[in-house]
């Protein structure tokens, strides 16, 4: 079965400073990942995603992420984080032929002016 | 509508009594999916619709636990007998028709709070 492990519950930075999120994932092929952003009371915001091909994906908000197979890792950046970036921060991971994913428990970003 | 719109947005009931949760998809949406957020967790996946059928309901954690389409288009999510474990976000989420860009992303509505006393 997938799974999806977020290491930092909470993470506090200052403003304009650099981010970076982890996620590690355990699937035995390609998976489907995906980030996305829950701001309080609000639903879950696509920021990214990767199917195939570069591994190097650009998403909304100045978001990106990076693939690496050798790591299972699917870490997300922002270099450099504005105020209105504190949310929860999920990771998500699909498979070819089933739709469900399945979510890390997510991140906390808090961010210091 | 523009979003995946849910209803209501809070629900209180008590327990034992039974609730309904309504999803109405992004228009032209054939999958709909069902998720369930506990506190301090991420979405757990309870359901998905292809159409009116449930293509995948290895989510639900219990026969108290039903949801339909009848038309293809809005879902109901229907809780028996709820228990105070039940309580959490429920998420709906669509996503476009095999085949067309952006199949495989699923779009999130804002969720319904439910709470069981």
């Amino acid at each position: 079965a997938q799974s999806v492990t977020q290491p930092d519950i909470h993470i506090t930075v200052s403003e304009g400073a650099s981010l970076e999120l982890r996620c590690n994932y355990s699937y035995g092929a390609t998976p489907y990942l995906f980030w996305y952003v829950q701001s309080p009371g609000q639903g879950l915001q696509l920021l990214l995603k990767y199917f195939s091909g570069d591994t190097l994906v650009q998403g909304i908000k100045g978001f990106e992420a990076e693939f690496k197979r050798s790591q299972s890792s699917f870490n997300l950046r922002k270099p450099s984080v504005h105020w209105s970036d504190a949310a929860e921060y999920f990771c998500a991971v699909g498979q070819a032929g089933r739709r469900a994913l399945t979510f890390g428990s997510g991140t906390r970003l808090q961010v210091q002016p | 509508g523009a979003g995946v719109s849910q209803t209501p947005s809070n629900k209180v009931t008590e327990k034992g009594k039974y609730v309904e949760l309504r999803c109405d998809p992004i228009s032209g949406h054939t999958a709909l999916y069902w998720y369930r957020q506990s506190l301090g967790q991420g979405p757990e996946f309870l359901i998905y619709f292809q159409g009116t059928g449930a293509a995948d309901d290895s989510g639900l954690p219990n026969d108290r636990f039903f949801a339909v389409r009848p038309e293809g288009s809005v879902s109901t999510l229907k809780i028996q007998r709820t228990e105070r474990g039940d309580s959490a976000v429920y998420l709906c989420a669509s996503s476009s028709p095999p085949g067309t860009p952006s199949t495989d992303t699923q779009y999130f509505g804002p969720g319904t709070r439910l709470t069981v006393l």
